[in-house]
C-alpha cells in the first residue's frame, strides 16, 4: 500500500555522532520535506526538495544535511554541529508545488 | 516575518461539548490555510481553505477562513474522546513552496 515510511521509529545516539534518518515514499510525489517538532513550537522546516538532485534550506537548516538522489528517498543527516538535536522529526511529501502535504509517522531522536 | 498563531494552546472539554479552535496569521503572499490533526505520529489532513466565507465541513468538523481579518476557526461539535489530539494550522504562501505552522492546540476530550 502507498505512503511515506520513516525509519527507525526511535533512535538513540551519543552526543558527537552523526545520525541519518530515513524517509521513503511510493506516492510518486515530486516534493519532499523535513520538519522538526518540539513541544510547544509546532513544526519547523529543515530542508525541502522539489525535484531529484535539488534541495533548499528551510528555516532551521544549520547542523543538518540532506540528499535527493532518487525521487522516492530523502534522507536527513543530523550532524554533530546541531546543538540541540533531540526532537521528533517528520518527513512529508506532496505531488507538486501546491496543496496539502502528506506526512510520515515520524522518528523520535534522543541524543545524550 | 511570517507568523501563524493558534489559540488556545490547550483545552480540556467533556464529551458532547462543542469546541472552537482559532488560527490567526500574518504572512506575505497568502495562498491557502490548512488544518491537520495529529494523534501521536503523522499529522493527518483535515481541510484546505483558500476563499473567505466558504465553510468546509466533514462530519462533526467544520472550518472557515476570513482573509480580511486573517484568521480561521475549526469547529468540532458533539466531541468524542477520539477527537483528543493536537490540531495544527498551517499557511501556504504563494511563493516558496513551503508551509508555516502554528504551535498547535492540544485538545483533550474527557469521557
Amino acid at each position: 500500500d502507498g505512503g511515506i515510511t520513516q525509519s527507525p521509529k526511535y533512535l538513540f545516539r551519543k552526543e558527537g555522532q552523526n545520525v541519518t534518518l530515513s524517509c521513503e515514499q511510493n506516492l510518486n510525489h515530486d516534493a519532499m520535506y523535513w520538519y522538526r517538532q518540539d513541544p510547544g513550537q509546532g513544526l519547523r522546516l529543515i530542508y525541502y526538495s522539489q525535484i531529484v538532485n535539488d534541495f533548499q534550506k528551510g528555516d532551521i537548516a544549520e547542523g543538518y544535511s540532506v540528499s535527493r538522489e532518487k525521487k522516492e528517498s530523502f534522507p536527513l543527516t543530523v550532524t554533530s554541529a546541531q546543538k540541540n538535536p533531540t526532537a521528533f522529526y517528520l518527513c512529508a511529501s506532496r505531488p507538486g508545488q501546491r496543496g496539502k502535504q502528506y506526512f510520515g509517522p515520524g522518528t523520535r531522536l534522543t541524543v545524550t | 516575518e511570517d507568523k501563524v498563531v493558534q489559540s488556545p494552546l490547550s483545552l480540556v472539554v467533556h464529551e458532547g461539548d462543542t469546541v472552537t479552535l482559532n488560527c490567526s496569521y500574518e504572512v506575505t503572499n497568502f495562498r491557502s490555510l490548512l488544518w491537520y490533526k495529529q494523534e501521536k505520529k503523522a499529522p493527518t489532513f483535515l481541510f484546505m481553505l483558500t476563499s473567505s466565507g466558504i465553510e468546509k465541513k466533514s462530519g462533526r468538523l467544520s472550518s472557515i477562513l476570513d482573509k480580511k481579518e486573517l484568521f480561521s476557526i475549526l469547529n468540532i461539535t458533539a466531541t468524542q474522546t477520539g477527537d483528543s489530539a493536537v490540531y495544527l494550522c498551517a499557511v501556504e504562501m504563494e511563493y516558496g513552496n513551503k508551509l508555516v505552522f502554528g504551535a498547535g492546540t492540544i485538545l483533550r476530550v474527557k469521557s
